[in-house]
């Protein structure tokens, strides 16, 4: 069975500022993916980010770069140079070789200017 | 570019009415999936299908019923509607199963109050 863990339910930053959310995972196969999705108050889920279990460098997506930690089961988001527009909820999902993804709880993050 | 869409976006029903949550896409993915959404707890699976005519349970199925008789639609019915129901549902859809770069694509999700 797989599980992802999100520890912060709430984060603040500063508008200018980065910051990481963090992403912990269980998952006894060998080969698997991680995801980032983002969810802003209108209610929508917008994809992020994509590391794969084998992938040798951590993904990077304009001001999103994944901190993959493949030893120690993380997988956490940082977002570079915050906007006010980046306050919204963020999901953490990964997929093995099955057909069903798993979710994280979600943090909340809220930038402040 | 439409997606996946989804209708209605808010409903309020009564305890024990029925209603049909629909879901269609036109990406021609194989993939589609149903989630519920409360508050805090992240998503949580309900039904899914892999292909036309095919569908299963997933963590939460009890109460819904899904069919997939195209690729493009998923329907939901919620029979006997109990507050419990009252949820966020949003559904997927995805090019390929397993392991695969490929993420999801959701709906805008449908706000649904059982009274």
């Amino acid at each position: 069975a797989q599980k992802i863990t999100q520890t912060q339910p709430g984060m603040f930053v500063q508008e200018k500022e980065a910051v990481t959310l963090d992403c912990t995972y269980d998952t006894s196969d060998q080969s698997y993916g991680l995801f980032w999705y983002k969810q802003p108050s209108s209610g929508e889920m917008i994809f992020l980010i994509y590391q794969g279990s084998y992938d040798e460098q951590n993904a990077t997506e304009g001001r999103y770069s994944l901190n993959f930690q493949k030893a120690r089961k993380s997988a956490n988001l940082v977002i570079s140079a915050s906007q006010l527009g980046d306050s919204a909820m963020y999901f953490c999902a990964m997929k093995g070789p099955g057909y069903i993804p798993t979710f994280g709880r979600g943090t909340s993050l809220i930038v402040h200017p | 570019n439409a997606g996946v869409t989804q209708t209605p976006k808010f409903r309020i029903l009564k305890i024990g009415q029925s209603m049909t949550l629909q879901c269609t896409q036109d990406m021609n993915h194989n993939y589609m999936y149903w989630y519920r959404q409360d508050p805090g707890m992240g998503l949580k699976l309900i039904y899914y299908s892999v292909g036309a005519g095919i569908t299963d349970k997933g963590e939460v199925p009890n109460g819904y019923n899904v069919s997939r008789s195209t690729t493009e639609d998923f329907p939901l019915r919620l029979e006997l509607a109990a507050p419990s129901q009252t949820s966020v549902y949003f559904c997927a859809s995805s090019l390929t199963g397993g392991l695969s770069n490929q993420p999801q694509h959701f709906g805008d999700g449908t706000r649904l109050s059982i009274l």
